[in-house]
């Protein structure tokens, strides 16, 4: 099956500090969700992007279908960014999850 | 629009009850998706419903586990004569057609004493 991957696990980074996360799929995919899960465990959908770029205030995504990567860009990060980041790849109408890539972000 | 919901959001039971887990999908959403997630881990897929139907529930282990999608009411995941094993966060998803957005509700935290 699809395997997915993510990069870094974890990530401290300072307040008003720029990240990029990596997602790599190992198939070809017909959609791709970015999720951010909050301390609180919440699923927050992000962006459903199986190719190109889309932007959403400080968040970006990027994901380049014919090398089987996409990247999450954060920029000016917030306390309120902390969490989880998943990303998660479609294999016939079940979303297999990456093991995340953990984010603390410190005042 | 109110997004999906699941009830109840903790639900703790010894080990040998039945654990019974509600989803309701977004309004207009006729597809759903159960998942659960181990502590430190990504999300799992158990099983795909459409109504009435089971669409694949290759995810889900074959003793003690079920999933409906009745034509009327919430989407219900079954858990009998539950194990320490089975404590995790279990949430559903719904979408409007399959291969869409997958929109997911706040999960319920199923702990087994």
């Amino acid at each position: 099956g699809i395997q997915v991957e993510q990069s870094p696990p974890d990530l401290i980074l300072q307040e008003g500090a720029n990240s990029t996360l990596r997602c790599n799929f190992s198939d070809s995919v017909n959609n791709l969700q970015w999720f951010h899960q909050n301390p609180w465990g919440q699923l927050i959908n992000l962006f459903y992007i199986p190719s190109g770029t889309k932007q959403n205030g400080r968040l970006s995504a990027t994901t380049v279908a014919t090398e089987r990567y996409s990247l999450l860009y954060i920029s000016s990060s917030q306390t309120t960014d902390s969490g989880v980041y998943f990303c998660a790849v479609d294999s016939n109408y079940q979303l297999i999850w990456g093991a995340g890539t953990k984010l603390i972000i410190k005042p | 629009n109110a997004g999906v919901m699941q009830n109840p959001r903790h639900l703790v039971r010894r080990r040998g009850q039945e654990a019974r887990l509600r989803c309701s999908p977004m309004k207009g959403h006729s597809h759903v998706y159960w998942y659960r997630q181990l502590p430190e881990e990504g999300l799992k897929f158990m099983v795909y419903l459409q109504k009435e139907n089971i669409i694949d529930e290759s995810g889900m282990p074959k003793e003690r586990f079920s999933a409906e999608f009745p034509k009327e009411g919430p989407s219900i995941l079954r858990i009998q004569q539950v194990v320490r094993g089975d404590s995790a966060a279990y949430f559903c998803a719904s979408s409007p057609l399959s291969l869409e957005t997958q929109y997911f509700g706040p999960g319920t935290r199923l702990l087994v004493l």
